[in-house]
């Protein structure tokens, strides 16, 4: 079955930093275009960032500076590494499988909520 | 960058209904249009894909049209499980990837 499992989310304190990973199954993630996309609370979805099949990243403007996306291919997880957390990167944040820029397969979700 | 306009913002329906939503760009994306559907608590799900391609597994009721800047999502006939948010996300300037604002379907 091809999955998606996102972990690593929780109360973190602002400038602080979090690694969030999301654990494939059923596909190879490095074979793969891979995004993040976050939903602050009660708002809509936003892109955060992807990483190509080939290693190429690219982030959104609001997190670009701050974010890491990468993967380990042994692990078959993705990663988003925050940096320099700020109120707004509060949100649920969602991997997707991404194909032909449309995200097909979704995991459930990580919540990060920044507060002091 | 391309902004997506959703309308309406909110729906209200009755079960077999057909409603139609609405995503306009703010340049042309040609065919580049893709549909999600979210229910409260849960990750969004591909419905539709290059503006008028159902994805496997979702029920024909489901249809998108339009290119260059319009483009509509419909269902033909409204079922209880259809209730929920629907977003329209441009795939034309990758990878800045952007989505509508939303349209709330809710139960009239």
């Amino acid at each position: 079955e091809v999955q998606l499992v996102e972990s690593g989310g929780g109360l973190i304190q602002p400038g602080g930093s979090l690694r969030l990973s999301c654990a494939a199954s059923g596909f190879t993630v490095s074979s793969n275009y891979m995004s993040w996309v976050r939903q602050a609370p009660g708002k809509g979805l936003e892109w955060v960032s992807v990483i190509y099949s080939g290693g190429s990243t690219y982030y959104a403007d609001s997190v670009k500076g701050r974010f890491t996306i990468s993967r380990d291919n042994s692990k078959n997880t993705l990663y988003l590494q925050m940096n320099s957390l700020r109120a707004e990167d509060t949100a649920v944040y969602y991997c997707a499988r991404t194909i032909a820029a449309q995200m097909d397969v979704w995991g459930k979700g990580t919540t990060v909520t920044v507060s002091s | 960058d391309i902004q997506m306009t959703q309308s309406p913002s909110s729906l209200s329906a009755s079960v077999g209904d057909r409603v139609t939503i609405t995503c306009r760009a703010s340049q042309s994306i040609s065919s580049y249009l893709n549909w999600y559907q979210q229910k409260p608590g849960k990750a969004p799900k591909l419905l539709i894909y290059a503006a008028s391609s159902l994805q496997s597994g979702v029920p024909s009721r489901f249809s998108g049209s339009g290119s260059g800047t319009d483009f509509t999502l419909t269902i033909s006939s409204l079922q209880p499980e259809d209730f929920a948010t629907y977003y329209c996300q441009q795939s034309y300037s990758t990878p800045q990837n952007s989505f509508g604002q939303g349209t709330k379907l809710e139960i009239k």
